[in-house]
């Protein structure tokens, strides 16, 4: 089923640990954006790709990093896990030309850093 | 730059009484409004925008551009309508991104 996927749904951590959170999509969406849902449920977005080896940092300064290989993937990157990169954290997807009424969002990933 | 403002973190009504969540932006352009629904434990979903000019799930948004506002409305809650809610932004000069407002959460209460 076309989809976008977000694994895991919930990870704990300790810190210091280097952890990557997957995002993939099915639909052949070309542009993907990772926002950060913080503990008082403010969305932030914190990068974004508009297609393969493509890729920008968002409005909130993050200490992740991302890469965009492979247009279906859209990994974020924490090297180096830290308390305050407790949060929920939401990739989402859509085609060029559809506007921003084309947005998917996956399911999330919250993450607790220990 | 372009801004979302949502004023209310939490709304607290009964079941059956009119609901107003209200949503300002600021945007030097012609925006995009959008109104986002997150249900316990679901993913963010679409809910309406103002091009459409639709009522889904009894809600309705009007557009008031001398107002910047973007207020989502519904005459009678059903407790089936407690989430939390994002009204976003998308302007064309930011490439569609989407700006999200801080949300309000919706309680419903029988």
């Amino acid at each position: 089923e076309a989809d976008i996927y977000q694994t895991p749904r919930y990870l704990v951590i300790g810190t210091g640990k280097k952890i990557t959170l997957e995002c993939s999509q099915t639909m052949g969406h070309d542009k993907m954006y990772w926002y950060q849902q913080d503990p008082g449920m403010e969305l932030h977005l914190i990068h974004y790709s508009y297609g393969v080896n493509s890729t920008e940092k968002g409005d909130l300064s993050s200490e992740s990093t991302v890469s965009r290989i492979r247009t279906e993937h859209f990994p974020l990157t924490l090297e180096s896990a830290r308390p305050s990169h407790t949060s929920q954290y939401l990739c989402a997807s859509r085609v060029s030309g559809s506007g921003a009424y084309g947005y998917t969002f996956g399911s999330g990933t919250r993450l607790t850093v220990v | 730059a372009q801004r979302v403002t949502q004023p209310e973190k939490l709304l607290s009504v009964f079941k059956g009484a009119p609901v107003e969540l209200k949503c300002n932006y600021s945007y030097s352009g012609s925006p995009e409004l959008f109104w986002y629904v997150q249900y316990s434990r679901q993913r963010l979903q679409l809910l309406l925008r103002h091009i459409s000019r639709e009522s889904i799930k009894g809600f309705t948004a009007d557009l008031n551009k001398g107002e910047t506002s973007f207020h989502l409305k519904k005459p009678f809650a059903q407790e089936e309508d407690s989430a939390m809610y994002y009204c976003a932004l998308s302007g064309q000069n930011a490439g569609n991104m989407l700006t999200f407002g801080g949300g309000t959460r919706l309680m419903v209460k029988p």
